[in-house]
């Protein structure tokens, strides 16, 4: 069974930094790219950033990129999210989640998420 | 940078059909795909390349595309079909992933 277990989250201040880590099980980590997707309080999904199954390929969305860092860690079936200077409007359930390639892509298993609240 | 539009609700009542649209200028060229997500939980995909539905998902569920359209339709709808529905594809170099703004789907 595919399982995508967030950790990291938490209450941090303003300009602050926080690690997220997503620990999967149940497949064969290093055949997937994978992702993170946010969802901030009452507020629609968010793409955030992608990386390749051998970390050959990162993309960040516009809203994040020079501020958060995604790297994965194959031997320890782990990715992770490195979030520095951040703002309240960061704040949201931060999604783990596996991306499927057909001919397009699409994520196909998720984390529960972990919950990410930036504010003094 | 690339966006993707959906109506914000839809209300339909049970059996009759509701019609979500998605509208995005790289659709002829990339699939999209549909989720759904209920209230404290994570997304579900109902419709993956716009109109193949994964196993499991019952075949009330469908997708089209028409041009710089996708719709997901929805027939004999049911009180648990109540949820967000979000189409996701991609820009039309297929780097960057983008989710359009969510439809919120109402059973009356």
């Amino acid at each position: 069974e595919v399982q995508l277990v967030e950790s990291g989250g938490g209450l941090v201040k303003p300009g602050g930094s926080l690690r997220l880590s997503c620990a999967a099980s149940g497949f064969t980590f290093s055949s997937y790219s994978m992702n993170w997707v946010r969802q901030a309080p009452g507020k629609g999904l968010e793409w955030v950033s992608s990386i390749s199954s051998s970390s050959s390929y990162i993309y960040y969305a516009d809203s994040v990129k020079g501020r958060f860092t995604i790297s994965r860690d194959n031997a320890k079936n782990s990715l992770y999210l490195q979030m520095n200077s951040l703002r309240a409007e960061d704040t949201a359930v931060y999604y783990c989640a596996r991306f499927y390639v057909d001919t397009g892509g699409h994520f196909d298993y998720w984390g529960q998420g972990t919950l990410v609240t930036v504010s003094s | 940078s690339y966006e993707l539009t959906q109506p914000p609700s839809v209300s339909v009542s049970p059996g009759q059909t509701a019609r979500i649209t998605c509208s995005g200028d790289a659709l002829p060229k990339q699939y999209a795909y549909w989720y759904q997500q209920k209230p404290g939980q994570a997304p579900v995909l109902v419709i993956y390349k716009d109109s193949e539905r994964p196993s499991g998902i019952p075949e009330r569920f469908s997708g089209s595309s028409s041009g710089t359209t996708v719709t997901l339709t929805i027939s004999g709808v049911q009180a648990e079909d109540e949820a967000d529905y979000y189409c996701q594809s991609a820009d039309s170099s297929g780097t960057y992933l983008v989710f359009g703004g969510g439809t919120k789907l109402t059973v009356l």
